[in-house]
C-alpha cells in the first residue's frame, strides 16, 4: 500500500536548537515530494518540491533534502515562529495530480 | 491571500441536515481538489476535479459528492451529516505540472452537533 509516514509526530525545540523532521514513503513511480507547512486554523502553505535522490532545497532556515525513500526538513537556529505543523506529501504514478500527505509533525519552538 | 477561496470560513448544523461547501480556484487553474482534515487522520483526499470533469476519487463518502462549474468554481455537497463528519475541510486548485503542488484556500470548518 502507498503510505507517507512522517516522524516524530511532534517535536518541541528551545530557540536555536537544530533538529530535523523525516518524511518516509513507499510509492513507485514518484513524480515530487512536497514539503508544507500549516498554521492551526489555515490551510497549508508551499514550501519546497523536490524530484530525485540528492536533491536539495533551501530557504531560510529550512532545508530539503530527498533520498530514494525519505525526505528530511532540517531546521537550523530556529525561532518561536517556525512553530507549526509540518506537512509532507507525494505525487505519484497516473494522469492525476493527486497528493498522499502524511500526518504531520507538530513543531513547537520555545523562546 | 492564496487565490483559492472557501466559503463559509465556519459552518454549525444539526445532525441529518445537508451543507454545500463552495472554492473558487486561483486564477488559471484548471483543477480542484477536496480534502479532509481532521484530528486524527490528517488531510485525506477526497476528490479532484479537471476543468468539470471527475479526474480521481479517493475516500469520498456516497454521502458526498462535489462538482466544478463551467466558471471553474467547486461546490461540495454533505448530506445526512453525522457527528463524525465534523473536520476542516479544504479546497485546493492546481495547474497541471506545476511545481508546487496545490494552493491550497483557508478552510471550511464544519461542526455537526
Amino acid at each position: 500500500e502507498d503510505q507517507v509516514t512522517q516522524s516524530p509526530e511532534a517535536l518541541r525545540l528551545q530557540e536555536g536548537e537544530s533538529s530535523s523532521l523525516n518524511c518516509s514513503y513507499t510509492v513507485s513511480g514518484l513524480r515530487g515530494l512536497f514539503w508544507y507547512r500549516q498554521d492551526p486554523g489555515k490551510g497549508p502553505e508551499f514550501l519546497f518540491t523536490l524530484y530525485s535522490a540528492g536533491e536539495e532545497k533551501e530557504k531560510e532556515r529550512l532545508k530539503a533534502t530527498l533520498t530514494k525513500k525519505e525526505s528530511f526538513l532540517h531546521i537550523t537556529a530556529p525561532k518561536p515562529e517556525d512553530s507549526a505543523t509540518y506537512l509532507c506529501a507525494v505525487r505519484y504514478g497516473g494522469a492525476t495530480n493527486k497528493l498522499i500527505f502524511g500526518t504531520g509533525t507538530l513543531l513547537a519552538v520555545q523562546p | 491571500d492564496s487565490g483559492v477561496t472557501q466559503t463559509p470560513k465556519h459552518l454549525i448544523t444539526a445532525t441529518g441536515q445537508r451543507v454545500t461547501l463552495r472554492c473558487s480556484p486561483r486564477s488559471g487553474d484548471l483543477s480542484v481538489y477536496w480534502y479532509q482534515q481532521s484530528l486524527d487522520q490528517g488531510l485525506q483526499f477526497l476528490i479532484q476535479y479537471y476543468n468539470g470533469e471527475e479526474r480521481a476519487k479517493g475516500n469520498i463518502l456516497e454521502r458526498f459528492s462535489a462538482q466544478q462549474f463551467p466558471d471553474l468554481h467547486s461546490e461540495l455537497n454533505l448530506s445526512s451529516l453525522e457527528l463524525g463528519d465534523s473536520a476542516l475541510y479544504f479546497c485546493a486548485s492546481s495547474a497541471q505540472g506545476n511545481d508546487y503542488g496545490y494552493t491550497f484556500g483557508s478552510g471550511t470548518r464544519l461542526t455537526v452537533v
